[in-house]
């Protein structure tokens, strides 16, 4: 069956520190990946999407970055974080047209203090 | 920018009853979806429909359509106290890797 994983559940980091999110996809085959960003009682902001290994395209300038070193793994990077990253980070796939929609991770909550 | 605007941002009503939330959006689409979301938890798909469908059901879930109009409605029947949650409606671009543009949701409480 195919499923996501993202991890950690929730994380609080300092400001300047580094981040590392991770997100993997089993049972599906060059699945287009996203990263999104929710801010508290707000919708969903579009960070990054990924069509393919090493093709990133970015929706907003900010202090994040994006990778795909797998065809199934998407990591969310920061060199240092600011205050204004704390949010919750969700990251979805999909294949082709979906039929069902898409689906989502568990999400990371990420308190920068 | 956001693509949808969801209407109203939040919505109370009693057990039973039945809630509507309405969404517009502002370029041609594909599909609309529907997604759920329960406080502090990731987003489930709840319906997909079509820019030639105009009306969708699936179980207590009504979906209308209206791409002259550029909006949507969600209608859950007979509500309970677990559909409190946020709603979201989102249209793909499919040219720019399928994305999905979220509008901002409706936050629905049911009062038992």
């Amino acid at each position: 069956s195919q499923t996501i994983h993202q991890w950690p559940a929730t994380l609080v980091q300092p400001v300047g520190s580094p981040l590392s999110l991770e997100c993997t996809v089993e049972g599906t085959s060059n699945p287009n990946l996203y990263w999104y960003r929710q801010a508290a009682g707000r919708g969903l902001q579009l960070l990054f999407y990924s069509v393919g290994i090493g093709q990133i395209s970015s929706e907003v300038p900010q202090n994040l970055s994006a990778s795909r070193p797998q065809d199934r793994q998407f990591i969310l990077s920061s060199k240092k974080l600011l205050l204004s990253d704390s949010g919750f980070y969700l990251c979805a796939w999909s294949v082709g047209i979906p039929q069902h929609g898409y689906t989502f991770g568990s999400g990371t909550r990420l308190t920068v203090v | 920018s956001q693509q949808g605007e969801e209407d109203p941002q939040a919505l109370s009503i009693q057990e039973g009853e039945n809630a509507t939330m309405n969404c517009s959006y502002k370029t041609s689409i594909n599909n609309l979806q529907w997604y759920r979301q329960n406080s502090g938890r990731g987003l489930v798909h709840l319906i997909l429909i079509r820019s030639n469908e105009r009306e969708k059901h699936s179980g207590r879930l009504r979906v209308t359509l209206d791409t002259s109009k550029k909006s949507s409605s969600l209608l859950i029947t007979a509500s309970r106290a677990a559909d409190t949650a946020s709603y979201f409606c989102a249209t793909v671009f499919y040219n720019q890797g399928g994305k999905l543009i979220f509008g901002q949701g409706t936050e629905l409480s049911v009062k038992p």
